[in-house]
């Protein structure tokens, strides 16, 4: 079956380095792959989407690649802050699709 | 402001009682999701809609109904079949088309069984 693995342990960092989240996922050939941001309590919010044709995406301070050859993509949040700390969620789609896949998300705490 | 809102923030439900979710969104999107997060666990997909009077079964259907009679509203009914309703259920909206456009997420309803 489908599944989508991000570190269930939280990631710890100080403020001002780069967070670096995984996503992985088994049979699955997705069109795309999404990031969103959720805080406690609260809806996801949309961050970036990258195709399976492009290496690399950015967006401010985020960085996200996508290799499809080993099913995995990475995010980067650099010079990292306090106000970073949320559960960030991947999540994968098909062209035409309706359906999009979300892995359970990994909780990242920025020490001040 | 455009967006999406569901109702109410938290509910009660006593055994064997339905309680409907409520879910509306004024930005014009076909398609309307229900899903359920539960800790440690993704999000999981209940029911789905693309277009006004249709919608499909997710991946955990059984407990639930739902109804798409405007294009705005999605709700969503946990019926007294649904044996562990306790958890955090989101909705959500996304445009139709080519583009793979991100989706659009309420603030969620945090359901108990009491």
């Amino acid at each position: 079956s489908q599944k989508i693995e991000q570190n269930s342990e939280a990631l710890n960092i100080q403020e001002g380095k780069t967070a670096t989240l995984t996503c992985n996922y088994t049979n699955y050939s997705p069109a795309y792959l999404q990031w969103y941001r959720q805080d406690p309590g609260r809806g996801p919010v949309f961050l970036l989407l990258i195709r399976e044709n492009e290496k690399e995406k950015r967006k401010e301070r985020l960085k996200v690649t996508f290799d499809t050859t080993l099913k995995q993509s990475l995010f980067h949040i650099t010079a990292s802050q306090p106000a970073d700390s949320a559960t960030y969620l991947c999540a994968l789609g098909n062209t035409g699709g309706f359906k999009t896949i979300f892995g359970a998300g990994t909780r990242l705490f920025v020490k001040a | 402001d455009g967006g999406i809102t569901q109702s109410p923030k938290y509910l009660f439900r006593k055994e064997g009682q339905n309680v409907t979710l409520s879910c509306e969104q004024n930005l014009n999107h076909d398609a309307m999701y229900w899903y359920r997060q539960d800790p440690g666990q993704g999000l999981r997909l209940i029911y789905y809609s693309q277009i006004v009077n249709d919608f499909q079964k997710g991946d955990i259907a059984e407990g639930y109904s739902v109804s798409r009679e405007k294009k705005e509203s999605f709700p969503l009914t946990v019926t007294s079949a649904q044996k562990n309703p306790t958890a955090f259920y989101l909705c959500a909206s996304r445009q139709v088309g080519y583009g793979n456009t991100e989706a659009f997420f309420g603030q969620g309803t945090r359901l108990t069984v009491v």
